[in-house]
């Protein structure tokens, strides 16, 4: 079946500009985790969905980063006024019930110039 | 200190050498994780355990919970092993963290030469 999916791979943007980052889970997954990935480092948690509400989202690293699953599948990243900073990959995974497995998108290159 | 922590960083091995990976971890856990990350950024999990030893193969994983630490063993390492593979805890609940969310090491950079 088909994986998790994440759209778009590249993105460049300019610095202050606004961009959505989607990740398509698998289907009937209800936990939905964002993490960010710097060149050279491991992953880092950004936000949990557990259904449609984000029940840990904690590792935003500020309020310029905000992230939605209204239906409780697909799941929206939202980055404002982005900064070269911002520049990383965003991963996305999903699990059947938050507690097993996690499955991981291919993840979207985010580079802010 | 990280949470995770894995050794060695980067790692060479010649093709058919028996390879070991370590994670330690300072948090309480309800799984361990470990995850294979191949050059352009796909994430395979390969295990996830909470007690004793799993394989898979030639992969071998395992957790002793008292010491805080698990091993990644690869047995008749061949080139197309040559990845990134990182350590990832699930934290438990009662030590804070939404139960589920990763906290990942920095990863072992494995290259296997022919």
């Amino acid at each position: 079946g088909a994986g998790v999916s994440q759209t778009p791979s590249n993105k460049v943007t300019e610095k202050g500009k606004y961009v959505e980052l989607r990740c398509d889970p698998i289907s009937g997954h209800t936990a939905l985790y964002w993490y960010r990935q710097s060149l050279g480092q491991g992953p880092e948690f950004l936000i949990y969905f557990q259904g449609t509400g984000a029940a840990d989202d904690s590792g935003l690293p500020n309020d310029r980063f905000f992230a939605v699953r209204p239906e409780g599948s697909v799941s929206t990243l939202k980055i404002q006024r982005t900064e070269r900073g911002d520049s990383a990959v965003y991963l996305c995974a999903s699990s059947l019930d938050g507690l097993g497995k996690q499955y991981f998108g291919p993840g979207t290159r985010l580079t802010v110039t | 200190k990280n949470e995770v922590e894995q050794s060695p960083q980067n790692l060479t091995a010649q093709e058919g050498e028996f390879i070991t990976i370590n994670c330690s971890y300072s948090v309480g856990i309800s799984a361990l994780h470990w995850l294979q990350q191949h050059p352009g950024g796909g994430i395979v999990s390969l295990f996830m355990l909470s007690s004793g030893k799993k394989k898979h193969g030639r992969l071998i994983a395992t957790i002793n919970i008292q010491e805080k630490h698990s091993s990644l063993h690869i047995t008749a390492s061949h080139p197309r092993d040559s990845a990134v593979y990182i350590c990832a805890a699930t934290s438990a609940p009662n030590y804070g963290g939404s139960q589920g969310n990763l906290i990942f090491g920095k990863g072992t950079k494995l290259s296997v030469k022919p």
